[in-house]
């Protein structure tokens, strides 16, 4: 079992759908917890940053992480074109420094 | 402030050509990061630097070398690339220890093609 799954999609919502986008992970020594938004042929960018459980918020952006269940979940609520991207989500224990990657989903907005 | 640039932008190779892909970062961060990025694998670390000086292998060291030549650059060698080889590469870096904000910056990437 790969230390991080991510369902890589495609997932296709309408405009204004709330979005839900989920990982799962192995390792119950992870602390910290992200997600990072990727658009086409550009770097990643951090959108949500968590430190163990519980929920963050950040304007249409929600991130909550589920330790006792090891499943972290991104909430996009009124969804726009712009936020057609892939998302990645991405953790890390805090012990040497290094940060594990799921694979990512592709998420497109349909106008 | 630039933040982490990288050059260049797109490469050709043919196989067994050697190539250094350079980055460097203007944060004056501690840590720098090699990743690469293939469709359906996601982002995978290659090497990372925690420190000057200090390099240590990630997931999928084989076939590359780096250099931490100082703070502010790290360079990833292909000494004979393959074809699998491949793919699009990201130089990262952070401030560590982990804070309040655990982020990694990006560069804008390297499209590698080895024929």
């Amino acid at each position: 079992q790969k230390e991080v799954e991510q369902d890589p999609g495609p997932l296709s919502v309408p405009e204004g759908a709330i979005v839900s986008l989920n990982c799962t992970y192995s390792n119950s020594a992870f602390q910290y917890f992200m997600w990072y938004r990727q658009y086409s042929r550009k770097g990643p960018e951090l959108l949500m940053y968590t430190y163990s459980s519980g929920n963050k918020e950040d304007g249409r952006f929600t991130a909550q992480v589920d330790k006792s269940s090891k499943y972290i979940s991104l909430f996009i609520r009124d969804s726009q074109p712009s936020d057609s991207a892939t998302y990645l989500c991405a953790m890390s224990d805090n012990r040497d420094d290094k940060i594990i990657f799921g694979k990512g989903t592709r998420l497109h907005i349909l106008p | 402030n630039a933040g982490v640039t990288q050059t260049p932008k797109f490469q050709v190779l043919k196989t067994g050509q050697s190539m250094t892909l350079q980055c460097a970062q203007d944060m004056n961060h501690n840590s720098m990061y090699w990743y690469r990025q293939d469709p359906g694998m996601g982002l995978r670390l290659i090497y990372y630097s925690a420190s000057e000086g200090t390099t240590d292998k990630g997931e999928v060291p084989n076939g590359y070398n780096v250099s931490r030549l100082n703070k502010r650059e790290f360079s990833l060698r292909l000494e004979s690339a393959a074809p699998s080889q491949t793919s699009v590469y990201f130089c990262a870096s952070s401030e560590p220890p982990l804070l309040a904000s655990n982020e990694q910056f990006f560069g804008p990437g390297t499209r590698l093609t080895v024929l």
